[in-house]
């Protein structure tokens, strides 16, 4: 693995199931971030997190919960999804908040 | 709070013709940076650039430029000699360095060059 993976790279889910998109970096980054992009939104943070064991509130967290237990994994959790999760999402990692982010391939994720 | 507006939402131009994306930019902090990415048609984001709030110099690179200016809150972006393979989306982002914040981005302005 080099720089940042995201799985799945798509998924049709059915309204109501549950969901983990997950994201892994290599780089040793301190931080890492889940955004959601919607046509005419641009990118839109969900949650984040500044190091490992801590996370916080996006712009538009609710209905998804994430954690981070180590380093590396920032796991983005749908409980219950519904049809407004309709989006691609994109996780990113920074050394620190205001250095370049380096973002995954994202996950286009459809919610039926 | 942080807000990074790009109000064109779609600039198309023909090729070699120069075009600026404008980047306006709202903040409480003092020390900030200030950051442009790329996403070409195949979605992934590419980082341009990342400059900080003490820092208005002008940077080139290539047919890249930016033009940094703190007294209008603006960090605007101009291609030289637009090429079809600059056909992107362009996004501009904030982030705060004292609140340590996360990168807010601008909602993007869809660049199209036609051959």
């Amino acid at each position: 693995i080099a720089g940042i993976t995201q799985a799945p790279t798509s998924q049709i889910l059915a309204a109501g199931r549950r969901m983990t998109l997950r994201c892994t970096q290599d780089m040793r980054h301190n931080a890492m971030y889940w955004y959601r992009q919607d046509l005419g939104l641009g990118l839109r943070l969900i949650h984040y997190s500044n190091t490992a064991g801590t996370t916080g509130k996006g712009e538009v967290p609710d209905g998804y919960s994430v954690s981070r237990a180590n380093t590396d994994d920032f796991p983005l959790t749908l409980a219950s999804a519904v049809p407004s999760q309709t989006s691609v999402y994109f996780c990113a990692s920074s050394l620190r908040g205001d250095t370049e982010a380096f973002f995954g391939q994202g996950t286009r994720l459809t919610v039926v | 709070a942080q807000k990074v507006t790009q109000a064109q939402t779609e600039i198309s131009v023909v090729e070699k013709e120069d075009v600026t994306l404008d980047c306006v930019y709202e903040t409480r902090d003092t020390t900030y940076y200030l950051f442009w990415y790329k996403q070409p048609p195949s979605g992934e984001l590419v980082f341009l650039i990342r400059r900080n709030s003490f820092d208005e110099q002008n940077e080139i690179s290539g047919r890249y430029s930016w033009n940094f200016q703190k007294s209008t809150s603006s960090f605007n972006f101009t291609i030289t000699a637009s090429q079809v393979v600059d056909s992107a989306v362009y996004f501009c982002a904030l982030s705060e360095a004292f609140l340590n914040t996360p990168l807010v981005f601008g909602k993007g302005t869809r660049l199209s060059v036609i051959a």
